[in-house]
């Protein structure tokens, strides 16, 4: 059970747009539609964002949405806010009957 | 709504076993909407998954883990529970307790997180 790829940092200016990659396989990312998101500011729990790909839980921005192709799934952050500075998890559900994570993306906003 | 929290002691000895409870608030842990989650993250690191439990006592985990791993579910308390025996230095971490949904797996609610170090 190997963790999802993620880029270690990405960054963007306020207003921009920012795309955070998670990379998996066929056995997790690319074999199941249960991908979500998490984010996470310093010293604080995980926050869920997204799950099954693209859905977002009652109360979370529509600045950020999900998608996926294949055994990679994606993040997209628009309208850049100060906010939005954490770090970012992507988590699957895998054939083995347990779930991963990516090992985290820190997002600077510039 | 569901409000989960951590407790436990933050420091153990090395070879020794660490026990963490997390209680829940909120609803019935017999409810059956949840897996009941320990997921830790060493300092500065990322999230890792250790195991859940459901409230009949089906239980799944990490095979890295899986040898050293136990999860239990206290129904009567509205708790449960983790163990992890022979610890050594690489399990110093913070321990989250979150809970899974059964229908669709995704980690919400999270507890606030408790740190666990180990050394001697």
């Amino acid at each position: 059970q190997s963790a999802l790829t993620q880029p270690a940092s990405v960054s963007g200016s306020p207003g921009q747009s920012i795309t955070i990659s998670c990379t998996g396989t066929s056995s997790d990312v690319g074999g199941y539609n249960y991908v979500s998101w998490y984010q996470q500011h310093p010293g604080k729990a995980p926050k869920l964002l997204i799950y099954d790909v693209s859905d977002r839980p009652s109360g979370v921005s529509n600045r950020f949405s999900g998608s996926k192709s294949g055994n990679t799934a994606s993040l997209t952050i628009s309208g850049l806010q100060a906010e939005d500075e954490a770090d970012y998890y992507c988590s699957s559900y895998s054939s083995s009957s347990a779930d991963v994570f990516g090992g985290g993306t820190k997002l600077t906003v510039l | 709504q569901v409000q989960l929290q951590e407790s436990g002691p933050g420091l153990v000895k090395p070879s020794q076993t660490l026990s963490l409870t997390c209680t829940v608030s909120g609803g019935s842990i017999s409810s059956g909407d949840y897996f009941w989650s320990w997921i830790r993250q060493h300092p500065g690191k990322g999230l890792e998954w250790i195991g859940y439990i459901y409230y009949s006592g089906s239980s799944f985990y990490n095979p890295s883990l899986k040898s050293r791993v136990t999860i239990s579910v206290d129904t009567s308390t509205n708790q449960f529970s983790l163990k992890l025996s022979s610890v050594t230095a690489a399990d110093t971490a913070v321990y989250y307790c979150a809970g899974r949904n059964s229908y669709k797996p995704r980690f919400d609610p999270w507890g606030q997180g408790t740190l666990v170090t180990v050394s001697s």
